[in-house]
């Protein structure tokens, strides 16, 4: 059975970082592409960040370029997310996305998420 | 950046009836349009990609349709199930964006 399982949310007051963790089972990790995918109640679901199955190409939206890093240890199962300069707008549910077959940018299965909490 | 709108935002239905649930695009986005389910207190599930290819498992009750700006997901006949969120995504170019979303109540 796939499963993803995120780890490394919590409370965090602006302008502090975090670090999230995906772990990976059930499939061969090192042939898909993988992504972070969050939910925030201004925003609804938003793409963050995707990375190639080995780590060659990764994108990121605008609105975390240069705060966020998306990160992978094929040997390890896991994806990460190096969090930093976090903003209040940056609170919301965040989820790891495997890339569904061979395509990059249709995302299935999803984790369950962790919660990020940006506030003083 | 491409705008994904979803209507109607919400849709009350009894079981059995046909569901059609709308995403329109601010530039073409060719057939580069999934559709997704969120149930209550769960992640999103994959049930369209390209406008039209059902997701592997995904009932033969959900079709979409469409390609450039108007796309389309079809519920032929609601279960109880399908009580959910459904959002539609691009993958035309960077930023990958969703729509909104459509709640789908059952009466």
């Amino acid at each position: 059975e796939v499963q993803l399982v995120e780890s490394g949310g919590g409370l965090v007051q602006p302008g502090g970082s975090l670090r999230l963790s995906c772990a990976a089972s059930g499939f061969t990790f090192s042939s898909h592409w993988m992504a972070w995918v969050r939910q925030t109640p201004g925003k609804g679901l938003e793409w963050v960040a995707n990375i190639r199955h080995d780590g060659g190409q990764i994108f990121y939206a605008d609105s975390v370029k240069g705060r966020f890093t998306i990160s992978r240890d094929n040997a390890k199962n896991s994806l990460y997310l190096q969090m930093n300069i976090l903003r209040a707008e940056d609170t919301g549910l965040y989820y790891c996305a495997r890339g569904y077959e061979t395509q990059a940018n249709w995302f299935d299965p999803w984790g369950q998420g962790t919660l990020v909490a940006v506030s003083s | 950046e491409i705008v994904l709108t979803q209507s109607p935002a919400t849709l009350s239905l009894s079981p059995g009836e046909r569901a059609t649930l709308s995403c329109r695009a601010s530039q073409n986005v060719n057939n580069y349009l999934a559709w997704y389910q969120q149930k209550p207190g769960q992640a999103p599930r994959l049930l369209i990609y390209d406008a039209s290819n059902r997701a592997t498992g995904i009932p033969a009750r959900f079709s979409g349709s469409g390609s450039g700006t108007d796309f389309t997901l079809t519920i032929s006949s609601l279960e109880p199930e399908d009580c959910a969120v459904y959002y539609c995504q691009h993958r035309r170019n960077w930023p990958l964006t969703f729509g909104g979303g459509t709640k789908v109540e059952i009466k």
